[in-house]
């Protein structure tokens, strides 16, 4: 069956620390792969994307992501992380079958600690 | 250069009413997806509409409609509510032919 997983649900890291945040898919394909942070009480802010060419693409706010056909991962990660980085993160695809329709992981809570 | 807005914030409801929704597209998006974002879950599809049509559905019942006018802003109905359907429903836009969808803030529908 197709899926997402994200395998952690929660993950408390102290501001300055690196963080990975770790996105498996399972498709008959390479899809197309977000990855979207929600604050408290706020809709979902697109981190970056991959649609092909570099495995390695650069978001906002200083993140980036590594998609790795042979595992089928597509991880998050930021060299050293901020208070303000405290929030809900869902890795997404979508199959590009012409269905349109994004699939979401469980998400993943990261709480900073000072 | 406005992004995706949605309303009302708060909404609460009893069992057996009807809601309906809003959102309109971040500017020059002519597609409106909706996704319902239980507690503690990542969001689920619900459908999208393009040219005022639904193209696309998700595992959702005949209660939840919707509708998109010709300036592409939507809504969303649901019929007969539930206690299972208090959550957050997000609205997403997107310009068809392209892949990357854009959120709205989000309407909290709590149903007692």
């Amino acid at each position: 069956a197709q899926s997402v997983t994200q395998p952690d649900i929660h993950i408390t890291v102290s501001e300055g620390a690196s963080l990975e945040l770790r996105c498996n898919y399972s498709y008959g394909a390479t899809p197309y792969l977000f990855w979207y942070v929600q604050s408290p009480g706020q809709g979902l802010q697109l981190l970056l994307k991959y649609f092909s060419g570099d495995t390695l693409v650069q978001g906002i706010k200083g993140f980036e992501a590594e998609f790795k056909r042979s595992q089928s991962s597509f991880n998050l990660r930021k060299p050293s992380v901020h208070w303000s980085d405290a929030a809900e993160y869902f890795c997404a695809v979508d199959p590009h079958t012409g269905r349109r329709a994004l699939t979401f992981g469980s998400g993943t809570r990261l709480q900073v600690q000072p | 250069d406005a992004g995706v807005t949605q309303s009302p914030t708060h909404l609460i409801k009893t069992r057996g009413q009807q809601v309906t929704l809003r959102c309109s597209p971040k500017s020059g998006h002519d597609t409106v997806s909706w996704y319902q974002q239980a507690l503690g879950q990542g969001p689920q599809f619900i459908f999208q509409y393009y040219e005022e049509e639904e193209r696309q559905r998700g595992n959702f019942p005949d209660r939840f409609s919707g509708h998109q006018f010709p300036n592409y802003s939507s809504e969303l109905n649901v019929n007969a509510l539930l206690l299972g359907d208090s959550a957050l429903y997000l609205c997403a836009s997107s310009l068809n032919g392209t892949d990357t969808q854009y959120f709205g803030p989000g309407t909290r529908l709590t149903v007692l």
